[in-house]
C-alpha cells in the first residue's frame, strides 16, 4: 500500500459524459501529479499541483482539468469524453516538487463505450 | 525534453534465471525511479536510486549518473516478477518538474 488513495478504481460512462476522479495524498505529501496510460501512449504526465497550486502542466486536454484543494486532495475533471480518453488514471504524490520519491496510487481505470 | 530509453522490450525467462534491465536518460537527473506494474496493473515502487546501488531482496539497482543510465538486476526470478519494469526520472532545469518514463520492459517468467 503507497499511501495514495484513488476513487473510484472502476470507471464505465458514455461518449460525451464527464467524470472526475478523486485522489488522495500520502500523509505530509504537498505534490500532487496525474498521469494517464494507454495502450498506444504509455504512461504521460498531464499535470501536477503544489500546495494548492498548478506548478505544471504536461499533455493535457483542454477538455481536461484538474485542483488541489486546501485539504491537499486532488480531483481530475474529464469532460465531453471520447472512445480514446479510456485509460489508466495513476495520481501520485511527493513530499516536495520536483525531487524526492514518488508514490503511486492503483489507478482508475476509465472505460469510454 | 528528458528521453528515456529501456532495454530490452521484451524479456522471457525460465523460473530461477537472472536478468538484467537497462535505462538510458538523455540529460543529468534528480531523481531516478524503478518501478514494476503488475498485471492488475499497479504501479510498486522498486528503487529510488538518482546515483549510487542498492539491494532489496533479489533485486538490486545501480545508477551511473555520470554515464546517464541505469540497471535493474533481477535474480532467481520467481513468476511474481512477471510485468512491466518501467525507469523514470526527473530531469534538470526544465525537465524537472514530472518524472519522465520510459517505454517499459514487458517481463515474462515462466514456471
Amino acid at each position: 500500500d503507497s499511501g495514495v488513495t484513488q476513487t473510484p478504481k472502476h470507471l464505465i460512462t458514455a461518449t460525451g459524459q464527464r467524470v472526475t476522479l478523486r485522489c488522495s495524498p500520502r500523509s505530509g505529501d504537498l505534490s500532487v501529479y496525474w498521469y494517464q496510460q494507454s495502450l498506444d501512449q504509455g504512461l504521460q504526465f498531464l499535470i501536477q499541483y503544489y500546495n494548492g497550486e498548478e506548478r505544471a502542466k504536461g499533455n493535457i486536454l483542454e477538455r481536461f482539468s484538474a485542483q488541489q484543494f486546501p485539504d491537499l486532495h486532488s480531483e481530475l475533471n474529464l469532460s465531453s469524453l471520447e472512445l480514446g480518453d479510456s485509460a489508466l488514471y495513476f495520481c501520485a504524490s511527493s513530499v516536495g516538487s520536483g525531487v524526492g520519491e514518488l508514490f503511486f496510487g492503483e489507478g482508475s481505470r476509465l472505460t469510454v463505450l | 525534453g528528458i528521453q528515456v530509453e529501456q532495454s530490452p522490450p521484451d524479456l522471457i525467462l525460465q523460473e530461477g534465471a537472472n536478468s538484467t534491465l537497462r535505462c538510458n536518460f538523455s540529460d543529468s537527473v534528480n531523481n531516478l525511479q524503478w518501478f514494476h506494474q503488475n498485471p492488475w496493473g499497479q504501479l510498486i515502487n522498486l528503487f529510488y536510486i538518482p546515483s549510487g546501488t542498492k539491494q532489496n531482496g533479489r533485486l538490486s539497482a545501480t545508477t551511473v549518473a555520470t554515464e546517464r543510465y541505469s540497471l535493474l538486476y533481477i535474480s532467481s526470478s520467481q513468476t511474481t516478477d512477471s510485468g512491466v519494469y518501467f525507469c523514470a526520472v526527473f530531469g534538470v532545469g526544465g525537465s524537472g518538474s514530472r518524472l519522465t518514463f520510459g517505454e517499459g520492459t514487458q517481463l515474462t517468467v515462466n514456471p
